[in-house]
């Protein structure tokens, strides 16, 4: 079975940093491109980032390139997303979701999500 | 980047009843529009991918169309457990944007 279990998430003061984990397992890590989307809460869904199953090509929304750092560990299964600078409106569920392909192209679709982990920014 | 907008924004149905969101792009995007359900407090769900093809698994009462700009989800015979938000994703271009989502209540 195909399972992904997102960690990391908590409370942080603004400005602050925090780095969010995902655990995959069921099905061959580094074949798949991973992404993260969130939630604010109450809003609607926002993709964040996504890397592609080498862990080689990154892609991010711009509201936190560069402020932010996708990256796999193809070796321990785990996806990762690093973020600087948090602000509150960085407030929200964070979603690990795996891809249907190895690359993050054009006619990809998210066929499994982790069950999400709450980052919240305040001081 | 690609705007995707839903309609309605909310809809009210009732056990039994065929309902029927539309999601526009704001370009052409062929046919990659994927459809989602989210139950509250739960992770969302793929239905639909690349416009009308049903994720396995998944009801066949839930089905997709539209190519281009405009793209329709059709869920029929509504069941008490259908009652949830959909969003359309477009997966043309990064950023893979979402559309707001339709709530579907009773």
């Amino acid at each position: 079975e195909v399972q992904l279990l997102e960690s990391g998430g908590g409370l942080v003061q603004p400005g602050g940093s925090l780095r969010l984990s995902c655990a995959a397992s069921g099905f061959t890590f580094n074949n798949y491109a991973m992404h993260w989307v969130r939630q604010a809460p109450g809003k609607g869904l926002e993709w964040v980032s996504g890397i592609s199953g080498s862990g080689n090509v990154k892609y991010y929304a711009a509201f936190v390139k560069g402020r932010s750092t996708i990256s796999k560990d193809n070796s321990k299964n785990t996806l990762y997303l690093h973020m600087n600078s948090l602000s509150p409106e960085d407030t929200a569920v964070y979603y690990c979701a795996k891809d249907r392909q190895t690359l993050v192209t054009m006619g990809n679709w998210f066929d499994t999500w982790g069950q999400g982990t709450l980052v919240s920014v305040s001081s | 980047d690609i705007q995707m907008t839903q309609s309605p924004s909310s809809l009210s149905a009732s056990v039994g009843d065929r309902v029927t969101i539309t999601c526009r792009a704001s370009q052409s995007i062929s046919n990659y529009v994927n459809w989602y359900q989210q139950e509250p407090g739960r992770a969302p769900k793929l239905l639909i991918y690349a416009a009308s093809s049903l994720q396995g698994g998944v009801s066949s009462r839930f089905s997709g169309s539209g190519s281009g700009t405009d793209f329709t989800l059709t869920i029929s015979g509504l069941q008490p457990e259908d009652f949830a938000t959909y969003y359309c994703q477009q997966s043309f271009s990064t950023p893979f944007t979402f559309g707001p989502g339709t709530k579907l209540d009773i």
